[in-house]
């Protein structure tokens, strides 16, 4: 049980490159989410999906886009990256939504992406 | 604007002592909040969480207080181990929208 992955652990771009970050989890959770961390910030939500085949705008989503692909895989992409877009991204699955009154909306995380775009 | 702050940035406390970890909101909705704890070069993991009807739940040796109407919660570790030592996130959520984490407070217990 892997639990979630994200792929790749680091990247460096060039500002205006494109790139999409890979986000699976096998635990067979209905949603899923995509961070970022920046120093004194905290973890800010960038998209999320409540269950396969919706996504949902979070706190800070100019900038990006996501893809549900199926139940395991969400991704995220950056079209034309900007350096403020330099951060740490993490992915977390859920059973239901996070949130929600319940036992089981507890998030589970990925190792997370470092990323920096000069 | 920050809905949910955690004022200090570390802390350190003596192998066996008791370690307060505090978190202030300021949206007066919020129902939900979680602690989270993360190591470097890891996601944060799920530690303790409480409901608004509540106001402690305890797990071991962890403990998460809150009162509603100051806006605060805090994480009481008792006692503290170095394998402690982590960043420690509070987050709230309203009514099953998103949750807002707070900036962390990293905590290093010393043997």
């Amino acid at each position: 049980n892997a639990g979630v992955t994200q792929t790749p652990k680091f990247q460096v771009l060039k500002t205006g490159q494109s790139m999409t970050l890979q986000c699976a989890q096998d635990m067979n959770h209905n949603s899923m989410y995509w961070y970022r961390q920046d120093p004194g910030m905290g973890l800010r939500l960038i998209y999320y999906s409540a269950s396969e085949g919706t996504t949902d705008k979070g706190e800070v989503p100019n900038g990006y886009n996501v893809s549900r692909l199926n139940k395991r895989e969400f991704s995220l992409r950056l079209e034309s990256a900007a350096p403020s877009q330099t951060s740490v991204y993490f992915c977390a699955s859920s059973r239901i939504l996070a949130g929600l009154l319940s036992s089981y909306n507890e998030q589970f995380f990925g190792p997370g992406t470092r990323l920096t775009v000069l | 604007d920050q809905q949910v702050k955690q004022n200090s940035p570390s802390l350190s406390v003596q192998e066996g002592r008791i370690s307060i970890l505090n978190c202030d909101y300021t949206n007066s909705m919020f129902d939900y909040f979680l602690w989270y704890k993360k190591y470097p070069a890891e996601g944060p993991t799920f530690l303790i969480s409480i409901s608004s009807i509540k106001d402690k739940n305890e797990d071991g040796r962890f403990t998460v207080f809150l009162n509603k109407s100051a806006k605060h919660l805090s994480l009481h570790i008792v006692p503290s181990q170095p394998g402690d030592s982590a960043v420690y996130f509070c987050a709230a959520s309203e009514a099953g929208n998103q949750f807002y984490f707070g900036t962390g407070t990293s905590l290093t217990v010393i043997p």
